[in-house]
């Protein structure tokens, strides 16, 4: 079992709808939620970050946490075809400096 | 207020050769933490310097290794290239009271 799970994808969905990426993890001692997008051929850019239950809005993004199902997400209202990219999860543990990371899911919006 | 900066961007080494790369840390960071990334993976952590000394190590060998400078710039040097080591090399730079980290651009490293 992998530490952080995330399906490859790719999500494509329509100009203007919402896109839900998931994201699991294995280690219940996890502590810090993070979400990176990454461009093709680009670096990872910090978008989000979530360490309480619940919910944490930021513009059109929404991150979502529940540490009892071991879930983390990230819902984009307002798709636009910019939001294609790769969405990465991130969770750091107690007691760890070190991000460990999902393969990442690829999300495609159709103009 | 800069940004994570890394150089080179681009570099190809012939197997068995050593490499240097380097990170200067975004503005007020004081940590600094490398990552190597395979194509169509996430990241995986190599080792992480705070205050000049290696805090946390991943699961790579001693062939890489590390080295942070007072000014909280840092160097990742990789000894006896393998074809395997081509990838995506990321530099994060954070301030050592928080968790975010923040990504340069990447050096892209191809052994031939």
């Amino acid at each position: 079992q992998k530490e952080v799970e995330q399906n490859s994808g790719p999500l494509s969905v329509p100009e203007g709808a919402i896109a839900s990426l998931n994201c699991t993890y294995s280690d219940r001692g996890s502590q810090s939620f993070f979400w990176y997008r990454q461009y093709s051929g680009k670096s990872p850019e910090l978008i989000m970050f979530i360490y309480s239950n619940g919910d944490k809005e930021d513009g059109r993004f929404t991150a979502q946490l529940n540490k009892a199902s071991q879930y983390v997400s990230l819902l984009i209202r307002d798709s636009q075809p910019s939001d294609s990219a790769t969405y990465l999860c991130a969770v750091s543990q107690d007691s760890s400096y070190k991000l460990i990371f999902g393969s990442g899911t690829r999300l495609l919006v159709r103009p | 207020d800069a940004g994570v900066t890394q150089s080179p961007t681009h570099l190809i080494k012939t197997r068995g050769q050593q490499v240097t790369l380097r990170c200067s840390p975004k503005s007020g960071h004081d940590t600094v933490s490398w990552y190597q990334q395979a194509l169509g993976q996430g990241p995986q952590f190599i080792f992480q310097y705070y205050e000049e000394e290696e805090r946390q190590r991943g699961n790579f060998p001693d062939r890489f290794s590390g080295h942070q400078f007072p000014n909280y710039s840092s160097e990742l040097n990789v000894n006896a290239l393998l074809l395997g080591d081509s990838a995506l090399y990321l530099c994060a730079s954070s301030w050592t009271g928080e968790d975010e980290q923040y990504f340069g651009p990447g050096t892209r490293l191809t052994v031939t």
